[in-house]
């Protein structure tokens, strides 16, 4: 167990709808990172916030958004969803933003299903 | 950040060494070496990393070469748990902390 929670574990939806996927991280990490890993794709970086604010964007559509809370838990919104956008989503968190060696530690991922 | 090359499949009887090598040729001297793992679906696992000196820590060994342009990574007495898919990752320590992962090593360990 990372300590890192993710929610919901399943989600299936139709084309064209929103979603959103919630994170908590690990106690007294700052920063959380979300990735995409699709079959054709791979695990791909999408955005990372650190302490409540944007540090970092990876290929990340414009469909798709997220935050950092106060509590410092996170949402990654997608809407107008398609077909490709099925794959499972990660979030990760570390306790910096960047600097020598701050290892990541992934959550379960929510797999979404778009249909 | 640097590319990384792996084989893309291994196998390894249980209880024996698993050595999974990593190729890094342009690795430069602020990047670290990080490896993690995937289990069937499940979240990423962060195994170990290091600079350039050998680390070990109670899941694995890595071994960098001293010009830093390989390292392998060692399961010392692998289990059938250990299946998974092995990342070899190398990163700047500045600009954020994005992980970019490529394509791994698919570890099979057998009985």
């Amino acid at each position: 167990d990372s300590g890192v929670t993710q929610t919901p574990k399943h989600l299936i939806t139709a084309t064209g709808q929103r979603v959103t996927l919630r994170c908590s991280p690990r106690s007294g990490d700052l920063s959380v990172y979300w990735y995409q890993q699709s079959l054709d794709q791979g695990l791909q970086f999408l955005i990372q916030y650190y302490n409540g604010e944007e540090r970092a964007k990876g290929n990340i559509l414009e469909r798709f958004s997220a935050q950092q809370f106060p509590d410092l838990h996170s949402e990654l919104n997608l809407s107008s969803l398609e077909l490709g956008d099925s794959a499972l989503y990660f979030c990760a968190s570390s306790v910096a933003a960047s600097g020598r060696s701050y290892e990541q530690y992934f959550g379960p991922g929510t797999r979404l299903t778009v249909t | 950040d640097a590319k990384t090359t792996q084989p893309p499949s291994m196998d390894c009887a249980e209880g024996r060494a698993a050595n999974l090598p990593c190729n890094h040729s342009t690795i430069s001297g602020n990047e670290y070496v990080y490896w993690y793992r995937q289990i069937h679906s499940q979240g990423p696992q962060y195994i170990i990393h290091g600079l350039k000196n050998n680390e070990t820590n109670e899941m694995a060994s890595l071994i960098i070469t001293e010009d830093r342009k390989s390292s392998t990574l060692i399961l010392p007495h692998a289990t059938l748990r250990d299946t998974a898919v092995y990342y070899c990752i190398v990163r700047a320590t500045g600009g954020g902390n994005k992980l970019t992962f490529g394509t791994g090593t698919q570890l099979k360990v057998e009985l």
